[in-house]
């Protein structure tokens, strides 16, 4: 069975700093997908990024890095220099190879106060 | 049109009651998807559609739920016998041959209340 595991609930930091957000999978597969997701008020979930299991480059997008390691089963998404506009609550999920659903985790809820 | 249309934005039931959730996906995306999403969770699969014909329905909790996509665009998740529990945020997506490079892309949902 597929798992994944956002154990920070909320967070809340200030402008201009820098913060990560946890995630953790279980899956019994050898090829699988990652996701990070972004959920604006507005309740849309907005695409970030994709990773395949087989890729574990850290990935870099302006102010967004995530770093995936394997060996612990992790998918770590860190937000530099963050903005007021970066509040949301994100979520991470993975797919397996060749499905087409998501498991999603319980999301994490981050506020950054001006 | 520019993205996933989902409407009602907003249903107020009452329990026992029928209701219908529609789903205008993105012009020309073959794929479909229904989640359905708890205050404070994150979205729970329920089914998902390949042209008019629903390709995997596992995540659908009962018969109660039900849903269809006819002429291969829109789609109705239609709920019989409404309970309290069924109470959600339900999310539609589409995606124009599956879950590709960026995922799907999701509406705004539906906020299904049964009282």
């Amino acid at each position: 069975a597929q798992k994944v595991t956002q154990a920070q609930t909320e967070i809340s930091v200030v402008e201009k700093e820098d913060v990560t957000l946890d995630c953790v999978y279980e899956t019994r597969d050898t090829t699988y997908y990652l996701f990070w997701y972004k959920q604006p008020p507005s309740g849309e979930l907005v695409f970030l990024i994709r990773r395949n299991s087989f890729d574990e480059q850290n990935e870099i997008s302006g102010r967004y890095s995530w770093n995936f390691q394997k060996s612990t089963s992790s998918f770590n998404f860190t937000i530099t220099a963050s903005q007021v506009v970066d509040s949301a609550v994100y979520f991470c999920a993975l797919s397996q190879e060749g499905a087409q659903k998501l498991v999603f985790g319980q999301g994490t809820r981050l506020t950054i106060n001006p | 049109g520019a993205g996933v249309s989902q409407t009602p934005s907003n249903k107020v039931t009452e329990k026992g009651k029928y209701v219908e959730l529609r789903c205008d996906p993105i012009s020309g995306h073959t794929a479909l998807y229904w989640y359905r999403q708890s205050l404070g969770q994150g979205p729970e699969f329920l089914i998902y559609f390949q042209g008019t014909g629903a390709a995997d329905d596992s995540g659908l909790p009962n018969d109660r739920f039900f849903a269809v996509r006819p002429e291969g665009s829109v789609s109705t998740l239609k709920i019989q016998r409404t309970e309290r529990g069924d109470s959600a945020v339900y999310l539609c997506a589409s995606s124009l041959v599956g879950l590709t490079g960026e995922g799907y892309t999701f509406g705004s949902g539906t906020r299904l209340t049964v009282v």
